[in-house]
C-alpha cells in the first residue's frame, strides 16, 4: 500500500541522547516535511525538502537536522534531546510544494 | 506576523449541520486547506480552496473569501465518526503552510 512510513511509532528517550526518526515514502513525491504537533498549537514546520539533495529550515529548526539523500527517505535527527522536544512528530510529503500533504502516522517522542 | 484563527472546540448533534470558521492573516495567499484529524491519528486531506466561493464534496463543503481572509468548513448530516479535530491551513507567498491550532468537534447523539 502506497504511503508514508514513520519509525518508531513511540519512543521514550533520556535527555542528552541522540535520536533519529525515520520517514520513507513510496509515492515518488518531490517535497517532504517534518512537523511537530503540540497540544493547543498548530502543526509547526521543523525542516522541509523540496527535492532530493536540498533541505530548508522551517519555523522551529533548532535542535533538529535532516538529510535528503534520495527521493524516498527523509530522516529527522535530534543531536542531543531535551525535554522541550517531547512532542508528536509527523512526516509528510507532497507531489509538488503546492500540492496537498500526505502524512505518516506520527512518532510520539518523550524526552525525560 | 502570520496568524490562523479557529475556534478551539465546538459541539453539535448527530444529524445536524455545523460550520467551522477560519480566519487568516498571512504574507501572501496560495490556497487554503482543510484537514481532518481523529485523535491519535494523522491529519487527512479534506478540501482545497484557492478561488473565492464554495467547493462541495459530499457531506462536506468549504467556502473561501480571500478579500475577508475567511473560510469555513460546513459539515452536513453529522455522524458520530465526524468527531475529530479540523485543521485549517494557508499556503503563504513562500508556499509554506501556516496551520491553525485546530477545532475539536464533539458530536453528541
Amino acid at each position: 500500500i502506497a504511503g508514508i512510513t514513520q519509525a518508531p511509532t513511540s519512543q521514550i528517550l533520556a535527555a542528552g541522547r541522540r535520536m533519529t526518526l525515520r520517514c520513507t515514502q513510496d509515492m515518488r513525491h518531490n517535497a517532504m516535511y517534518w512537523y511537530r504537533q503540540d497540544l493547543g498549537l498548530g502543526l509547526r514546520l521543523i525542516h522541509y525538502s523540496n527535492t532530493a539533495g536540498t533541505t530548508g529550515k522551517g519555523e522551529v529548526p533548532d535542535g533538529y537536522s535532516v538529510s535528503r539523500a534520495n527521493t524516498d527517505d527523509f530522516p529527522l535527527t535530534l543531536a542531543s534531546a531535551v525535554p522541550s522536544q517531547t512532542s508528536v512528530y509527523f512526516c509528510a510529503s507532497s507531489h509538488k510544494n503546492t500540492g496537498e500533504l500526505f502524512f505518516g502516522e506520527g512518532s510520539r517522542l518523550t524526552v525525560l | 506576523g502570520q496568524n490562523i484563527d479557529q475556534p478551539t472546540e465546538m459541539t453539535a448533534t448527530e444529524g445536524a449541520i455545523v460550520q467551522i470558521n477560519c480566519t487568516y492573516q498571512t504574507s501572501g495567499f496560495n490556497g487554503l486547506f482543510w484537514y481532518q484529524q481523529h485523535a491519535g491519528e494523522a491529519p487527512t486531506f479534506l478540501s482545497y480552496n484557492v478561488l473565492d466561493g464554495l467547493e462541495e464534496k459530499g457531506r462536506f463543503s468549504s467556502f473561501l473569501s480571500r478579500s475577508k481572509g475567511y473560510s469555513y468548513l460546513l459539515l452536513k448530516e453529522l455522524q458520530m465518526k465526524d468527531s475529530a479535530s479540523y485543521l485549517c491551513a494557508v499556503r503563504d507567498s513562500n508556499y509554506q503552510l501556516i496551520w491553525g491550532a485546530g477545532t475539536k468537534l464533539i458530536i453528541k447523539p
